[in-house]
């Protein structure tokens, strides 16, 4: 069955830390892969997208992602975390077959930031 | 800048009672979507619409019911509230798929407690 991973359900850094968030994926084929952000008390907002080419791609808010086929992963980096970074990360996949948009969402992580 | 609102931001209920809760866009997308968001399992994908009156299963349909009767209106209903329907539930709204996938954008969700 098709599924997301998020191992970390919640992580603390510290402001100006780099961040690292994890995603694995299960699926036949290489479905298109995004990441999400949900604020306190908004709704998701993307951040980026995977569909083909580039397996490094860039997003908003200095966000990255790195596409890696052979470990199924597209884990989710920033250089240099920022307090209003915190929030709930959520990887999701959309298989080639969805026909409409299907969306398939991790469980999340819920990320802290130090001052 | 595209929109979608939802009618509540919290609700509370009592075990029994019909429930709507009500979803509109204004970018004149094709595609509707009602998500429940729980903690440790992410997005759950309840019943979709790709046009008006029509309408499709998720993955957790189960106890919902769904409406369409505009193309910018897409309610959910539980006909008969359970506790375990306390959620926070997410709509969102996509133009029609045209062979890629597009974005979906969410509303910030309402926070249903069924007493």
């Amino acid at each position: 069955a098709q599924s997301v991973t998020q191992p970390d359900i919640h992580i603390t850094v510290s402001e100006g830390a780099s961040l690292e968030l994890r995603c694995n994926y299960s699926y036949g084929a290489t479905p298109y892969l995004f990441w999400y952000v949900q604020s306190p008390g908004q709704g998701l907002q993307l951040l980026l997208k995977y569909f083909s080419g580039d397996t490094l791609v860039q997003g908003i808010k200095g966000f990255e992602a790195e596409f890696k086929r052979s470990q199924s992963s597209f884990n989710l980096r920033k250089p240099s975390v920022h307090w209003s970074d915190a929030a709930e990360y959520f990887c999701a996949v959309a298989p080639l077959s969805g026909g409409y948009n299907k969306l398939i969402f991790g469980a999340g992580t819920r990320l802290a930031v130090h001052p | 800048d595209v929109k979608v609102t939802q009618s509540s931001r919290y609700l509370v209920k009592r075990t029994g009672e019909k429930v709507f809760l009500e979803c509109v866009q204004d970018m004149d997308h094709e595609n509707m979507f009602w998500y429940r968001q729980d903690p440790g399992l992410g997005l759950r994908l309840i019943y979709f619409s790709y046009d008006v009156k029509m309408k499709e299963k998720g993955d957790i349909p189960e106890g919902y019911s769904v409406s369409r009767e505009k193309k910018e209106r897409f309610s959910l209903i539980l006909e008969s509230a359970s506790t375990n329907q306390t959620s926070m539930y997410l709509c969102a709204s996509s133009p029609r798929s045209q062979g890629t996938y597009n974005e979906q954008f969410f509303g910030p969700g309402t926070r249903l407690t069924v007493l």
